[in-house]
């Protein structure tokens, strides 16, 4: 069965602070790893990362994926109030299972201004 | 216009009845998904149906039965509601099948409590 693990469960910084949220993963026949942010709704889609070392950036958000290792970090820097969520780590099935997204618990992430 | 809609946002209700929540999606997407999420914030696959026909049944019990009358719709019906059902029921779509590149949609999650 594919397993997501995150760490921390949970967070609190500053604004300003750099964090970063750790996720290792365990699957069959890897293909791809999701961030995701949820905020009072509905999760909303960060990045996709699919080879490793190839960091994903967006603004002060960046991800990167180590295959060998079996996990990805997702780093954001000069933390602001807004991005206080909760950040899930997913990862699709190998083969042609139909969106079967395990998720990993998620990090709670409180930035205090 | 949103891309996932459930309906209802917030249900409150008691246990042993019988309740039911809508999904649409009009992405044009070809496969549909039922989410939950307990309090601890896990969110687990309940359903998948591409193109109207099941694909994913996790282990779920019979309660809750899905309905997908066309590609666009998947609703949720649950039986004899029990408290351990209240949780947030998260819609999803995308085209496809994950990991092949393509993003799957969350709705804004239906806030179902069981008192």
């Amino acid at each position: 069965e594919d397993k997501v693990v995150q760490s921390p469960l949970s967070l609190v910084v500053h604004e300003g602070d750099t964090v970063t949220l750790n996720c290792s993963y365990e699957v069959t026949n890897f293909r791809s790893l999701l961030w995701y942010k949820q905020e009072k709704k509905a999760p909303t889609f960060l990045f996709m990362l699919t080879s490793s070392g190839i960091e994903k950036k967006s603004g002060r958000l960046s991800s990167i994926l180590d295959k060998k290792e079996l996990f990805s970090i997702l780093n954001i820097t000069a933390t602001q109030t807004g991005d206080s969520a909760i950040y899930l780590c997913a990862v699709p099935p190998g083969g042609t299972s139909y969106g079967k997204l395990t998720f990993g618990q998620g990090t709670i992430l409180t930035v205090h201004p | 216009d949103t891309a996932v809609s459930q309906t209802p946002k917030y249900l409150v209700t008691q246990m042993g009845n019988d309740k039911s929540i809508k999904c649409e999606q009009n992405l044009g997407h070809d496969t549909m998904y039922w989410y939950k999420q307990d309090s601890k914030k896990f969110l687990k696959i309940m359903f998948s149906y591409n193109n109207k026909e099941l694909i994913i049944n996790e282990t779920v019990p019979n309660r809750f039965s899905p309905k997908s009358p066309d590609k666009a719709h998947l609703n949720l019906h649950i039986n004899s509601l029990e408290l351990g059902d209240s949780a947030v029921y998260f819609c999803a779509s995308s085209q496809g099948f994950q990991g092949g590149g393509n993003t799957i949609y969350f709705g804004e999650g239906s806030w179902l409590t069981v008192v």
